[in-house]
């Protein structure tokens, strides 16, 4: 089955403690990227990565790293999370890159709820 | 920059209902543009799309056409069920090559038997 996969599904932390968040697809997907969804904003767009070793900053960047050493795995890593980073998170990957007139559907990962205390 | 505006909701309708969510767009050249479902607990899934000036997007009796004179893309379903109790987001990709989407902020829809 094609599908994005997101691990954990929820977690509870502390302020200061590093924590990764994994994303893996199975689809050969060339873009991933990570979103996160606060109420009354929608979902920003953290960062992406158009290929392997191929990154960049989305819209609300700060706090976040990402890394993509292989084509299916996209983790989203927080060094020193602070409460203000508690949210929804999810990953997303599409087969490639948008064309004029020609755009891919984007599947996303069924979301990991983070609450940093 | 480009931004997606959204009906606040929640939307509260009765079983078999007509549905409209209003969605308005900013953004520069052509942009696609999208309806997401969110149903509870769960990621976002592609509704209907359409990627150019009066294209019509349609699926599971959902519809909506990208109006670019009024910069729409409003959602609306003839007759709505319990099932599609759901959060709806509109959204956007720029046409610059870029698959970011650019999301509103989302409408709640509880429809009651």
């Amino acid at each position: 089955e094609a599908q994005v996969t997101q691990n954990p599904r929820y977690l509870i932390t502390v302020t200061g403690k590093k924590l990764t968040v994994t994303c893996s697809q199975n689809m050969n997907h060339e873009y991933m990227s990570w979103y996160r969804q606060d109420p009354g904003l929608g979902l920003r767009q953290i960062y992406y990565s158009m290929n392997v070793e191929v990154t960049d900053k989305g819209d609300v960047p700060e706090g976040y790293k990402v890394s993509r050493k292989e084509k299916r795995n996209f983790p989203l890593i927080l060094e020193s999370p602070s409460p203000n980073q508690t949210s929804l998170y999810f990953c997303a990957s599409s087969r490639g890159r948008q064309r004029l007139g020609n755009t891919y559907e984007q599947f996303f990962g069924p979301g990991t709820r983070l609450t940093v205390l | 920059g480009n931004s997606v505006t959204q009906m606040e909701g929640p939307v509260t309708l009765s079983e078999e209902a007509f549905l409209t969510i209003n969605c308005t767009y900013t953004a520069t050249g052509y942009p696609s543009l999208f309806w997401y479902v969110q149903y509870p607990g769960e990621g976002l899934q592609l509704l209907l799309k359409a990627t150019k000036a009066d294209d019509k997007g349609s699926n599971k009796g959902f519809e909506a056409t990208y109006r670019k004179e009024t910069t729409s893309f409003h959602l609306e379903k003839g007759s709505v069920q319990v099932s599609d109790s759901a959060v709806y987001f509109c959204a956007l990709t720029s046409s610059g090559g870029y698959n970011k989407l650019i999301f509103g902020a989302g409408t709640r829809l509880a429809v009651h038997p």
